[in-house]
């Protein structure tokens, strides 16, 4: 497709449990970012790759959170042990240009439910 | 660290009447500012941007929203509303992350309804 894609678009998870988020993101952009959106919350950055770099993890809210991009293309972000505080939407971004004087494009969202 | 203030999470204006969303930033550097809208069940989607030169810029559907440095404000505007403007608005401001990349900081946002 044309545009971001994250799945699955709603996880519900009992709380202690594992989930991996995925996010596949346009071809051809090198940028890519998740950030989590809870309610009254606004958005919050979590994590930034950008092409073979190191990936910028300094939003990453604990240790349970991870993510890898592989190749250069798909991401999964993981988290370990959700607690109910995780429940969130998770929304992966991509863009084009490295200094992002451009956009983000933004997928749908990953809805996490963690009860 | 770069930060936005969104007035009011609630706006509501009739179908015709102006629009106004204020945001309010904190940068320490000249900061590059941006408005995102969330229409229902979708991702976000670029407004507009500002990143230098021409202080009013304007955006998609017709908003537009002016840099105004000495008042750190990047409020958004279209002068009548419609229907179709019903969403959540964030006004976000950008900040170099290790790497190149920008990482956006974004407001709590505005819920924008329009009545009729």
């Amino acid at each position: 497709g044309a545009g971001v894609s994250q799945s699955p678009s709603n996880k519900v998870t009992e709380k202690g449990k594992d989930v991996e988020l995925r996010c596949d993101p346009i071809s051809g952009h090198t940028a890519l970012y998740w950030y989590r959106q809870s309610l009254g919350q606004g958005l919050e950055f979590l994590i930034y790759f950008q092409g073979n770099s190191a990936p910028d993890k300094s939003g990453l809210p604990s240790d349970r959170f991870s993510a890898e991009r592989t190749g250069g293309s798909v991401s999964t972000l993981t988290i370990q042990r959700t607690q109910q505080e995780d429940s969130a939407v998770y929304l992966c971004a991509s863009s084009l240009d490295r200094m992002n004087t451009g956009e983000l494009f933004f997928g749908e969202g990953s809805r996490l439910t963690v009860l | 660290a770069q930060s936005v203030t969104q007035l009011g999470s609630h706006v509501s204006v009739s179908e015709g009447a102006l629009v106004l969303l204020r945001c309010n930033y904190s940068s320490s550097v000249p900061p590059y500012l941006f408005w995102y809208v969330q229409y229902p069940n979708q991702g976000l989607q670029l407004l507009l941007k500002y990143t230098t030169g021409a202080t009013l810029v304007k955006g998609i559907n017709g908003f537009e929203a002016e840099f105004k440095k000495s008042e750190t404000s990047f409020h958004l505007t279209k002068p009548s509303a419609h229907m179709s403007d019903a969403a959540e608005y964030f006004c976000a401001v950008s900040d170099i992350l290790t790497g190149g990349g920008n990482k956006l900081t974004f407001g709590t946002g505005t819920q924008l309804k329009v009545e009729l």
